[in-house]
């Protein structure tokens, strides 16, 4: 079953503007992480946030988690059309003794020049 | 460094037939997971070993898929026989332990059961 549930579904945006994608999720996590994949190609991590923390920065990127209302959000700054992709939200499960890494829908990001 | 090595790229099969995908993950990586991306949705978790032991195989519809790691390395996914539903792009992912690190994944293997 997925975790995580990311909004919007599909955004699409000129290049410049910022992009925000969120990811709510349902049971307590180890971690979350966000994910890029390119049409045709495999996933490509991008950030990592681990429980106990509440933002992170990397480039143009910045991810913020609220483990109270169990949501994430991803801020890409001065998207450019080259951020065209879709992005994923996985979160690693709290309590077990494996980790398993859960995936959810993603948000398909349009990026116009 | 190399990444995750999958093959074949494509593989076009008639239904009830029988197929296998094959990944070579980073070297040094104990983690190996496949996972199953149909159109239009996120990966969904298959199998998942540690080195070659099996520590979550629950998503795997084991009646018709199986899976090995011999050697802790290598790894094939089997689907005999084949439906139309396991029509999707199969993801082999590796990462260095299973606890907290980012998994690498590779170019997928794309199936279309006709």
């Amino acid at each position: 079953s997925q975790q995580g549930e990311e909004d919007p579904q599909a955004l699409s945006i000129q290049e410049g503007e910022n992009a925000t994608m969120n990811c709510s999720y349902k049971t307590s996590i180890n971690n979350l992480q966000w994910y890029r994949q390119n049409s045709g190609r495999g996933l490509v991590h991008l950030i990592l946030i681990r429980s106990n923390e509440r933002e992170k920065h990397s480039g143009r990127l910045r991810v913020t988690l609220d483990t109270s209302k169990k949501s994430s959000s991803l801020l890409i700054t001065a998207s450019r059309a080259a951020d065209t992709a879709s992005y994923f939200c996985a979160t690693r499960q709290g309590g077990t003794s494996y980790g398993k890494l859960t995936f959810g829908q993603g948000t398909i990001l349009t990026v116009h020049p | 460094e190399a990444g995750v090595a999958q093959s074949p790229r494509y593989k076009i099969i008639e239904k009830r037939q029988s197929v296998a995908f094959w990944c070579n993950p980073i070297s040094g990586h104990a983690t190996l997971y496949w996972y199953q991306q149909i159109l239009g949705q996120g990966p969904k978790l298959l199998i998942q070993f540690q080195n070659n032991g099996v520590v979550d195989d629950s998503q795997l519809p084991k009646d018709r898929f199986s899976a090995e790691r011999l050697k802790g390395v290598d790894s094939t996914l089997k689907i005999q026989p084949a439906k139309l539903e396991d029509s999707a792009v199969y993801l082999c992912a590796s990462s260095f332990g299973w606890r907290n690190e980012k998994l690498f994944f590779g170019s997928g293997t794309q199936l279309s059961v006709l």
